[in-house]
């Protein structure tokens, strides 16, 4: 089984701060892992993936999370926020095996505000 | 071309009422997934196909039948809903399916079902 929890259902920051979102997983087998953006009203758009290798992984807008397996934690991060990142994110875990192979499970999403 | 089509955009539909919502991608993916999202909620699967066969069905009301003519093509037919089947339908794509799926999903809009 599998199951992805995300920190804070908001996370309200100022332009130009810091942005860390926190993604905390469950995996029976080695995971990969996934930050997804959702702008209102629209689908999913993918930010970045971990699946095997450097554990440092950079995404699209400046965002990059760090896989941390003892930890499992996969939390994301941008260094200076900007008004159009303002969305919901949702962090999402899929794995090779087991009763959940070939599923994608997201987490509850964090709703990024970014304020002037 | 990296967009997944759906249409129609909103949808509202009595519980007596059959329709079917069209899902059309033209990047040579050979993967197609039906997800559901209910306000403030996840995206929760319900079907997978991989090759034009369902591979997936996640225990969905046989109210809710998916069909696959084509690679490009995805159709959700829906009858005899129910007013907790309101929520977006969020059609998917990807290159293939299975081998722990790490494959990036490309997702449409969505069509934002009212059943009443």
């Amino acid at each position: 089984a599998q199951s992805v929890t995300q920190l804070g259902s908001h996370v309200s920051v100022s332009e130009g701060a810091l942005v860390l979102l926190r993604c905390n997983y469950s995996s029976s087998v080695p995971p990969y892992l996934f930050w997804y953006v959702q702008y209102p009203n629209q689908g999913l758009q993918l930010l970045l993936k971990y699946t095997t290798g450097a554990t440092l992984v950079k995404g699209i807008n400046g965002f990059e999370a760090e896989f941390k397996k003892s930890e499992t934690s996969f939390h994301l991060t941008k260094p200076s926020a900007h008004m159009s990142d303002a969305a919901e994110y949702f962090c999402a875990v899929s794995n090779a095996g087991g009763t959940s192979y070939g599923k994608l499970t997201f987490g509850q999403g964090t709703i990024l505000t970014v304020h002037p | 071309d990296t967009e997944v089509t759906q249409t129609p955009k909103h949808l509202v539909m009595g519980m007596t009422n059959k329709k079917s919502l069209k899902c059309e991608q033209h990047m040579g993916h050979r993967a197609m997934y039906w997800y559901k999202q209910k306000a403030k909620k996840p995206p929760e699967l319900m079907f997978v196909y991989s090759y034009e066969k369902l591979s997936i069905n996640e225990s969905v009301p046989s109210r809710f039948s998916p069909e696959c003519p084509n690679s490009s093509l995805l159709n959700l037919h829906l009858h005899a809903l129910q007013p907790e089947d309101s929520a977006l339908y969020l059609c998917a794509s990807s290159q293939v399916w299975g081998a722990g799926t790490n494959e990036k999903l490309f997702f449409g809009s969505g069509t934002q079902l009212s059943v009443l």
